[in-house]
């Protein structure tokens, strides 16, 4: 069983438009996050989320908008697409430990975005 | 923040030899990770190793917290080890290096 799955693998879209990647981990894992990586192959965090509350929100657009419906399942919907946001865009998970320690994280397959 | 610079940036070796992949990082923590990005984009866990060493088949990584820095060794490269090796730590995120991209020639 894939631990960290995301979908779609491949997003083609115009600019404009108003698109959700979905992501899903079977892990029991309590955080998950978003993750950018941009052409130039550099990783950021985009949001985190621990037990269905948002606990990172780092300088991105409001256009994009996490939704964690139940603690296995971390959305990003974005709106308005524009060009720069053309990614690729990974999903992880991890569990929290005790006195804020930080274990494993786990990546899924990313979803790489084309705006046109 | 944390800052975390690996080096080298890049790197080109025949098939065999052995490499050695650095990552620094600014302040203390008590996590650290390798990754390696294969040509096809996946991000794969290699270790999770906030202090001492592992290995792991031809890789070993080790980490010396005090000094703020850790090392991935890589022996007997093949070409499928070619792709791009980050180190990654936390806190509550992880902070990324910006990666050494390592290619394996036959």
């Amino acid at each position: 069983d894939t631990a960290v799955s995301q979908t779609p693998k491949y997003l083609v879209t115009q600019m404009g438009n108003d698109k959700s990647i979905k992501c899903e981990q079977n892990l029991g894992h309590d955080t998950m996050y978003w993750y950018k990586q941009d052409s130039k192959k550099f990783l950021k965090i985009m949001f985190s989320y621990n037990n269905k509350e948002l606990i990172i929100n780092e300088t991105v657009p409001n256009r994009f908008s996490p939704k964690s419906p139940d603690k296995a399942h971390l959305n990003l919907h974005i709106n308005s697409l524009e060009l720069g946001d053309s990614a690729v865009y990974f999903c992880a998970s991890s569990q929290i430990g005790g006195r804020g320690t930080y274990n494993e994280q786990f990546f899924g397959p990313g979803t790489r975005l084309t705006v046109l | 923040g944390i800052q975390v610079e690996q080096s080298p940036p890049d790197l080109i070796l025949q098939e065999g030899a052995n490499s050695t992949l650095r990552c620094n990082f600014s302040d203390s923590v008590n996590n650290l990770q390798w990754f390696h990005q294969n040509p096809w984009g996946q991000l794969i866990n290699l270790f999770y190793i906030p202090s001492g060493t592992k290995q792991n088949g031809r890789l070993s990584a080790t980490t010396v917290a005090t000094e703020r820095y850790s090392l991935l060794y890589i022996s007997s490269s093949q070409t499928t080890d070619s792709g791009v090796y980050f180190c990654a730590v936390p806190p509550h995120d992880m902070r990324f290096g910006a990666g050494t991209r390592l290619t394996v020639k036959p």
